[in-house]
């Protein structure tokens, strides 16, 4: 079975640090291009990191640039998502993201996702 | 505040037929591919159109897409109880080098 697990969501202190892992298994991960996706609690989906399959490729979002890191490491078969100097405005549930084919949008597995919230 | 632009709910009976846009610009739906999503309440999203038009295989052919200029259409037909949740519309934008979402339709099965 296709599956994504993210962990490592936390209750931290305005400025503080944590970093996200996504476990995928029931597919050849070094192949695919992956995502990190937050959503905020009674708000909308919002794009958060692209990383490549090789990782080489990376791109953010605005409003996380300089502060969250992508990474992946293919040995492992895993995503994470290093945050630094988080804000009450990173409060959400982030989830990872699998991207199918060649267009940037389309998600086609999603992990149940993991909580972060921000707040001291 | 979303670049792409969703009506807050639509709502319809059961067995009735409901669509729900997504406006963009030039810069995104205007030249790329839209996808939909669905996510029922306290679950994770799930896909559901890609490409504008193209159902996932396991999706049922009463979900539809379409696109015209700077707006997407996702239609839903026979409506079911169980097709309540929020809809999300996606598209990459070549001004912002981003995915971006739409804020999401609620729907409601009267």
């Amino acid at each position: 079975e296709v599956q994504l697990v993210e962990s490592g969501g936390a209750l931290v202190q305005p400025g503080g640090s944590l970093r996200l892992s996504c476990a995928a298994s029931g597919f050849t991960f070094s192949s695919y291009e992956m995502n990190w996706v937050r959503q905020a609690p009674g708000k909308g989906l919002e794009w958060v990191s692209y990383i490549s399959s090789t990782g080489y490729t990376i791109v953010y979002a605005d409003s996380v640039k300089g502060r969250l890191t992508i990474s992946r490491d293919n040995a492992k078969n895993s995503l994470y998502l290093q945050m630094n100097s988080l804000r009450a405005e990173d409060t959400a549930v982030y989830y990872c993201t699998r991207i199918w084919g060649t267009s940037n949008e389309v998600f086609d597995v999603w992990g149940q996702g993991t909580m972060v919230t921000v707040s001291s | 505040q979303s670049v792409l632009t969703q009506p807050p709910s639509v709502s319809a009976a059961p067995g009735q037929k409901v669509t729900m846009s997504c406006s963009g610009s030039s810069s995104n739906i205007g030249k790329n591919y839209v996808s939909w999503y669905q996510q029922l309440p306290g679950t994770a999203p799930k896909l559901l159109i890609y490409a504008n038009n193209k159902r996932p295989s396991g999706i049922p052919d009463r979900f539809s897409g379409s696109k015209s200029g700077t707006s997407a259409t996702l239609g839903i037909s026979g409506l079911q109880t169980g097709d309540e949740a929020d809809y999300f519309c996606a598209a990459w934008d070549n001004s912002l080098s981003a995915v971006l979402f739409g804020g999401g339709t609620k729907l409601t099965v009267l």
